[in-house]
């Protein structure tokens, strides 16, 4: 199984809601991702987890937390977000080979 | 801002003909990978180089590195209609860490 999911595909919050995407890979992979991603940009490194420890934070606002319940599961925590941040969120898991294996995505809008 | 800058931004092609794009980077690396991403939708590893390495061949894909340039190519040959995607070098910025490039935009027109 070499697949990456994620859900929901697309979710529509307003400023003040709380809401979760959650990531799962089942390849064995010790590291995993998310990203995130305007139009027509490349993605952006947001955190890295390495053996379920957060390894890397790229200076990301508090109002998104992210959380690696166990080895297969990657969930980035959401509040009080900005129009802004509307956008996708990609997750990704790899190996030591750096080969980074993506799921389809997150389109998330903020109103 | 993005470790490498790719050019063109975008690229038309006919089904058929070859297609090049390049990726131009600012630090050392150790590798330099390519990904394929169709219309907001995840990116797809394509291939990986290592700084040791000048040329990789995988399928229709032909890729090059010139350390000494700092820049990489991905030619693919014989483009198909289903080529038609945005393509992103990514360079390792440390451990398990990637930069990506901002793309270039191809269309295939069968």
């Amino acid at each position: 199984d070499t697949e990456v999911t994620q859900t929901p595909k697309h979710l529509v919050m307003g400023m003040t809601n709380k809401k979760s995407l959650k990531c799962e890979q089942h390849m064995g992979h010790r590291a995993m991702y998310w990203y995130k991603q305007k139009a027509k940009k490349p993605p952006e490194l947001m955190f890295v987890y390495s053996y379920e420890k957060l390894s890397i934070n790229e200076s990301v606002p508090s109002r998104f937390s992210p959380e690696c319940p166990n080895s297969s599961l990657l969930n980035l925590h959401l509040h009080a977000l900005q129009p802004e941040d509307s956008a996708l969120y990609l997750c990704a898991s790899s190996q030591d080979t750096y080969e980074q294996y993506f799921g389809p995505g997150t389109r998330l809008t903020v109103t | 801002s993005q470790q490498g800058e790719e050019d063109p931004q975008a690229l038309s092609i006919q089904e058929g003909e070859n297609a090049t794009m390049n990726c131009s980077y600012k630090t050392s690396i150790n590798n330099l990978q390519w990904y394929r991403q169709n219309s907001g939708r995840g990116l797809v590893h394509l291939i990986l180089i290592r700084s040791n390495e000048r040329e990789k061949h995988s399928g229709r894909l032909r890729v090059t590195l010139d350390t000494s340039k700092k820049s990489s190519s991905l030619l693919i040959t014989a483009s198909r209609a289903a080529d038609t995607a945005s393509y992103f070098c990514a360079t390792d910025g440390g451990y398990q860490k990637v930069t990506f490039g901002t793309g270039t935009k191809l269309q295939v027109i069968p």
